[in-house]
């Protein structure tokens, strides 16, 4: 079974710039979830989607990220503009369901870094 | 909302010793805790998890123990290896979204 697979797992960009990252999740799982991990600190939720439909995305800063899950599969999630705070690993995971599997599969992540 | 607490930040054993993480957490509703193991340039993977009408879990060298009543659970590794050596999360969530609450991490070292 194929992982979650994301892309492209390095960035470098200046402040001001915008990025975009893009995931695809396990075949079947309804639920994509992004994460932000800081360095030295644990993943924390930015947008869980189930389907093409958004959950919550209470902790994505809105003014300057948004994400799409077109078609239900794959995900982008786009910082615009960038900040010096916003250097992180951003992970993608995804899950059978809402309720229906507790288990959340991670991809590798992206490394963003913003000078 | 959920706060989950983890001691210690480092942790070095050698080869073969037990080693032990701990985590707090704040909301007595919270009834699922995963444990999570992420190796360098990896995503995190649950390893363990335990549910609140559970005390005790075990796979293989890897257990886990959770008190309701004082709000903690740890994670137990015996026999260590040096493959065991990563970075290690504990997490908390309830209801039906099943959202983790992470801690900040252990970073575990096992010495050959």
């Amino acid at each position: 079974e194929a992982g979650v697979a994301q892309s492209p797992r390095y960035k470098i960009i200046e402040k001001r710039q915008s990025v975009a990252f893009w995931c695809n999740p396990i075949s079947g799982h309804a639920t994509l979830y992004w994460y932000q991990q800081i360095l030295g600190q644990g993943p924390k939720l930015l947008i869980q989607f189930q389907n093409n439909g958004v959950v919550d995305d209470s902790q994505l800063p809105k003014d300057r990220f948004s994400a799409e899950r077109l078609k239900g599969v794959d995900s982008t999630l786009k910082i615009q503009p960038a900040k010096l705070e916003d250097s992180a690993v951003y992970l993608c995971a995804s899950s059978l369901g809402l309720g229906s599997s507790y288990e959340q599969y991670f991809g590798p992540g992206t490394r963003l870094t913003v000078t | 909302g959920e706060n989950v607490e983890q001691h210690p930040s480092t942790l070095s054993v050698q080869e073969g010793d037990s080693a032990v993480i701990k985590c707090t957490y704040s909301d007595s509703a919270s009834n699922y805790f995963p444990w999570y193991k992420q190796e360098l340039g990896k995503g995190p993977q649950l390893i363990i998890d335990i549910r609140s009408n559970v005390g005790e879990k075990k796979d293989q060298r890897i257990a886990v123990t959770l008190n309701k009543t004082a709000k903690h659970f740890s994670l137990h590794i015996t026999e260590t290896q040096p493959e065991d050596s990563a970075v290690y999360f504990c997490a908390a969530s309830r209801g039906g979204s099943y959202i983790p609450t992470f801690g900040r991490g252990t970073s575990l070292i096992v010495h050959p």
